[in-house]
């Protein structure tokens, strides 16, 4: 199936600073990602939709200018979390779809990046 | 948007038994249905999927079975094993819809 990286895996920052986690498609082209959320024990809840090109869509409650969205390839999805704070802790994931191969349906996720902002 | 429960949360059986576990959605344009393991502190993967023009898909151990009158889909697991403990997701996708919307979670033990 098709493969989704993602770096760092894990990443301890102080309070205030800025974060920069890279989403890439190795072997299939993805004109949108999907970047989803996870604190312990729960579901992964959707962040935004990056898109190739243009603007991220974000949810509902997601604040645009605090998670900076960035999809400048269609390989490449980069989520910067800005003016990080503890509660900014957590698990991003990123996903995506290759609309091209024989499984358009399948969302294929990244192994995650686990932030600690102390 | 979608609704989408998840039943039981925790779910404990002994090896060899089976496992269902219920996800109950609410968009009815919802017309494809996944379901997602995912190990501790590992990405999800999809174990099993069905599409709305069908009622049910089996894979060796696994099946699930969509009711989509009703509005909800089971995945089906026989003959547990210690390595199928993990967190199982429904996430029922509407028509339109990019992204997956993920259920609550079902935490599986299967003891030894």
């Amino acid at each position: 199936g098709a493969v989704v990286s993602q770096h760092p895996s894990w990443v301890i920052c102080k309070s205030g600073t800025s974060v920069k986690i890279e989403c890439r498609s190795l072997d299939f082209q993805a004109t949108t990602m999907f970047w989803y959320r996870q604190f312990p024990k729960q579901s992964l809840m959707l962040m935004a939709t990056s898109n190739e090109g243009s603007k991220a869509t974000y949810e509902q409650g997601v604040e645009k200018d605090k998670f900076l969205i960035n999809h400048a390839s269609l390989t490449l999805s980069t989520l910067t979390v800005t003016s990080a704070h503890p509660e900014d802790s957590s698990f991003y994931i990123c996903s995506a779809r290759d609309t091209s191969g024989r499984n358009q349906e399948t969302q294929y996720f990244g192994p995650g990046t686990r932030l600690l902002v102390l | 948007g979608e609704n989408v429960e998840q039943h039981p949360s925790t779910l404990s059986v002994q090896e060899g038994d089976s496992a269902v576990i219920k996800c109950t959605y609410s968009d009815s344009a919802s017309n494809y249905f996944p379901w997602y393991k995912q190990e501790l502190g590992k990405r999800p993967q999809l174990i099993i999927d069905i599409r709305s023009n069908v009622g049910e898909k089996k894979d060796q151990r696994i099946a699930v079975t969509l009711n989509k009158t009703a509005k909800h889909f089971s995945l089906h697991i026989t003959e547990t094993q210690p390595e199928d403990s993990a967190v199982y997701f429904c996430c029922p996708r509407p028509t339109g819809r990019r992204a997956l919307t993920f259920g609550s979670g079902t935490r599986l033990q299967v003891q030894p």
